[in-house]
């Protein structure tokens, strides 16, 4: 069965400073990969995602996400955050049945 | 771009009694769509897909009979509550997938039932 790993529940990063954001799948055939953001109260945002191709992904608001097959990886990065980029994000991976499954999420706060 | 739109954004509800939550794709017909439910501070947890037209497939450990789905068109899904219960409280979100837009979610229904 597919799984998401991403290891950093919290993420504290200043304003201005770039993020990285960690997600590990584990999945049996070619995945189709998603970043989603999630404002409190809110629904979800995708912010790119990855079905073939190149492997470095742009997305929506800056970011851009790497899928590293070799690692089992689809990181998601920003070189420069802004205030209103904290929120929850959530990785996932399109299964079987076209379901997403979606790793725990990180919580990324940012500091003034 | 597509839309989807979740109704009501929250609700408060007493104990027992049933609650419904519908889920329209506004600018396109979705093919499917899925519910899902998210606890304070997790992820979202698949409860169950829909097909317009047919019956709902509920995931493991989902209650058929105290989450009705009805997916009666292609831009149209609800989900109903039944018999609610304050282990029910929750938020609960929509997604709907269509080939030309990839998964859509609406913005999510808080539910507190008292």
């Amino acid at each position: 069965a597919q799984s998401v790993t991403q290891p950093d529940i919290h993420i504290t990063v200043s304003e201005g400073a770039s993020l990285e954001l960690r997600c590990n799948y584990s999945y049996g055939a070619t995945p189709y990969l998603f970043w989603y953001v999630q404002s409190p109260g809110q629904g979800l945002q995708l912010l790119l995602k990855y079905f073939s191709g190149d492997t470095l992904v742009q997305g929506i608001k800056g970011f851009e996400a790497e899928f590293k097959r070799s690692q089992s990886s689809f990181n998601l990065r920003k070189p420069s955050v802004h205030w209103s980029d904290a929120a929850e994000y959530f990785c996932a991976v399109e299964a079987a049945g076209n379901k997403l499954t979606f790793g725990g999420g990180t919580r990324v706060l940012v500091k003034p | 771009g597509a839309v989807v739109s979740q109704h009501p954004s929250w609700v408060i509800c007493k104990s027992g009694t049933s609650v419904k939550i519908e889920c329209r794709s506004l600018d396109f017909q979705a093919t499917t769509m899925f519910w899902y439910r998210q606890f304070p501070k997790q992820s979202l947890m698949l409860m169950a897909t829909s097909n317009e037209g047919s019956k709902a497939t509920y995931e493991q450990g989902v209650e058929k009979d105290k989450f009705l789905i009805n997916h009666a068109s292609l831009t149209l899904s609800t989900l109903t509550v039944t018999s609610a219960h304050p282990e029910d409280s929750s938020f609960y979100i929509c997604s709907a997938s269509s080939r030309a837009w990839g998964y859509t979610f609406g913005s999510g229904t808080r539910l507190t039932v008292v």
